[in-house]
């Protein structure tokens, strides 16, 4: 199985900041690699797909990039609605896998 | 705008088979290019793809979980379905339906997602 890390594990940062999340893959994906973002009791949400591509609906302000084995969700001015988990997933090969979460915290 | 909601026991068992079925509404699970997916979050942890299946029946499943897991679908009523044997309370978990997703420039992603429902494994 492909094993998925983010980094940091948590963060605590101020409205209007910009926040970058990191995902690492144990081998290449191309650019298989999608986020969501998962607020407290509820179900996970799609935000970038394929690596950077925004899925319909979300804020420009989130936004992704990277290739291979290296990627990143930013967020370039926090919001106080972003508080959230946020994961990320590949897609190259079966079985998907996600990391383990990022937890943004709102300062 | 498509929609899935899970339904099943709330309570299982351990060594019994935990039943769901997700119920698809807005559109056909039938139609479009789609797989149809499981996917659980223990409390308090992260998520794990159980598995898919296709509109025709095909499916794949977590290795992790293939021995004790069937998928299937009901086209006729726009249901799919989870049924996971021999739980114990390692399988206590959130269970989430999801819509699989993909292009052809590959790739696959979840959306949307069920509203998940919570399966305890106790006696």
């Amino acid at each position: 199985d492909i094993q998925m890390t983010q980094s940091p594990s948590s963060l605590s940062a101020s409205v209007g900041d910009r926040v970058t999340i990191t995902c690492r893959a144990s081998q290449r994906i191309s650019s298989y690699l999608n986020w969501y973002q998962q607020k407290p009791g509820r179900a996970p949400k799609l935000l970038i797909y394929g690596a950077s591509r925004l899925q319909s609906g979300v804020p420009s302000r989130f936004s992704g990039s990277g290739s291979g084995t290296d990627f990143t969700l930013t967020v370039s001015s926090l919001q106080p609605e972003d508080l959230a988990t946020y994961y990320c997933q590949q897609s190259y090969s079966d079985p998907y896998t996600f990391g383990q979460g990022t937890k943004l915290e709102i300062k | 705008q498509v929609q899935l909601q899970e339904s099943g026991p709330g309570l299982v068992k351990p060594s019994q088979t935990l039943s769901l079925t997700c119920t698809v509404s807005g559109g056909s699970i039938s139609s479009g290019d789609y797989y149809w997916s499981w996917i659980r979050q223990p409390p308090g942890k992260g998520l794990e793809w159980i598995g898919y299946i296709y509109s025709s029946g095909s499916t794949y499943y977590n290795p992790s979980l293939k021995s004790r897991i069937t998928i299937s679908i009901d086209t006729s009523r726009d249901q799919f379905s989870l049924k996971l044997s021999s739980v114990t309370a390692a399988d206590t978990a959130v269970y989430y339906c999801a819509r699989d997703c993909s292009s052809t420039r590959g790739g696959h992603w979840f959306d949307p997602w069920g509203q998940g429902t919570l399966v305890t494994v106790s006696s």
